[in-house]
């Protein structure tokens, strides 16, 4: 079962902040963020293990709520280059994903 | 390096005719995976492979085959093309649990 992600979409002016959530059903023992820009492939941002290791981007952040089956993307000072739909993609242990339905963001001037 | 690459970037079909999508990395992954992805949808999986002669169904393995007799390559085979197959595809490649990266992903249109 696909997670669900929360806004379906935003708008934001340069410079506001973001948070995009990923709930699943299931146990998690990953969950990994993506960007996609339109007309392209989807571009790696975050990964979260289960344990709490965690690697990503200079000014994109995560948190993974294992008990409760949950991440959140956070998206500090939004720059143009922000705009795009975002992924999560939840993992078992052999890192098959299943992905979202996406977050279309679109930040303006 | 090159990445993951693919080929073609666009096709179009006749239902009924069949076609190898192609996928190459240069990263030495061992994991590889076929996605497609339908209009304003996320990202489904096909078909996945942890290595050279291993392959496993995804969420959605029907009307494809996959084979992986390198590590480098992956194709993936559309038999009796369907309008149902109309989609994005996509390729990636991780080591192991890591990040996946993405090929430029291939436009199929079936009519």
């Amino acid at each position: 079962q696909q997670p669900v992600q929360s806004p379906q979409a935003v708008i934001l002016r340069e410079g506001e902040d973001a948070v995009i959530n990923c709930s699943s059903s299931k146990a998690l023992y990953s969950v990994h963020w993506y960007r996609q820009k339109h007309g392209e492939a989807p571009v790696f941002l975050m990964i979260l293990l289960k344990g709490g290791e965690q690697k990503g981007h200079e000014k994109i952040s995560a948190s993974f709520n294992e008990k409760k089956q949950q991440s959140s993307l956070y998206l500090t000072a939004s720059q143009l280059s922000y705009s795009g739909t975002y992924f999560c993609g939840t993992g078992n242990a052999g890192n098959m994903l299943t992905f979202g339905g996406g977050t279309r963001l679109m930040v303006k001037p | 390096n090159a990445g993951v690459t693919q080929t073609p970037k666009f096709r179009i079909l006749k239902i009924g005719q069949s076609m190898t999508l192609q996928c190459a990395q240069d990263m030495n992954h061992n994991y590889m995976y076929w996605y497609r992805q339908d209009p304003g949808m996320g990202l489904k999986l096909i078909y996945y492979s942890v290595g050279a002669g291993i392959t496993d169904k995804g969420e959605v393995p029907n009307g494809y085959n996959v084979s992986r007799s390198t590590t480098e390559d992956f194709p993936l085979r559309l038999e009796l093309a369907a309008p149902s197959q109309t989609s994005v595809y996509f390729c990636a490649s991780s080591y192991g649990t890591h990040e996946q990266f993405f090929g430029p992903g291939t436009r199929l249109t079936v009519l």
